[in-house]
């Protein structure tokens, strides 16, 4: 069945990025996904990914997706403590398929000051 | 618009016991899904509806019902709590079919605990 991995902590220094990498199995995905998550909060949807795309860029936040290697990472530019959370990659197929969203373990992201 | 809701938000259940998991959203989505989510395991799909009257099974369905008799609600259903059904329950809903992209909303979550 699908699956998406991805590394359970990341700590990194104030004002330095941030790269939370994932991997997945599905090579029909067709959305892939971050959510932050803050604690005893819901979910947030950060951003996503078209699988026909390679990067996406959004204010401090760039998605690179390698669709060969099944590879999705979220850069952090700038990372501040309002980042600390943790982000969930995820992804889902297209069409009807798209409300059925694998979701991965979470990185929780900290920051040193 | 007050979003999706869930109801409640904490419960304590004895094993054996049966309850239901409220949902509801008021933006008149026709996507609606339920998640738990435990330590270490992210988000897991138990049960998911494309509409009214129409409910599909996720990856971990066993241990619990759905039913979607109106756009607006979602209940989810433990007929027989066990304790490994201990977890943070997520409902989540989105109106575009062909992709839920930036219209995908989450529940505060009900946190429950199974003794």
């Amino acid at each position: 069945g699908e699956d998406v991995e991805q590394s359970l902590f990341l700590s990194v220094r104030e004002g330095d990025s941030s790269v939370i990498n994932c991997t997945y199995t599905d090579s029909s995905s067709t959305y892939l996904y971050w959510y932050k998550q803050e604690p005893g909060a819901g979910l947030q949807l950060l951003t996503y990914i078209f699988s026909n795309m390679d990067m996406k860029q959004d204010q401090r936040l760039t998605v690179l997706l390698n669709k060969k290697d099944k590879h999705l990472s979220l850069r952090i530019a700038d990372t501040q403590t309002g980042d600390s959370a943790i982000y969930f990659c995820a992804e889902s197929g297209g069409g009807s398929s798209a409300s059925k969203i694998i979701f991965g373990s979470g990185t929780r992201l900290s920051i040193r000051p | 618009n007050a979003g999706v809701t869930q109801t409640p938000k904490f419960q304590v259940l004895k094993t054996g016991q049966s309850m239901t998991l409220q949902c509801a959203q008021d933006m008149n989505h026709e996507y609606m899904s339920w998640y738990r989510q435990d330590p270490g395991m992210g988000l897991r799909l138990i049960h998911y509806s494309v509409g009214a009257g129409i409910t599909d099974q996720g990856e971990v369905p066993n241990g619990y019902n759905v039913s979607r008799s109106t756009t607006e609600d979602f209940p989810l259903r433990l007929l027989s709590a066990a304790p490994s059904q201990t977890s943070v329950y997520f409902c989540a809903s989105s109106y575009d079919p062909a992709g839920p992209t930036d219209t995908q909303y989450f529940g505060p979550g009900t946190r429950l605990t199974v003794l």
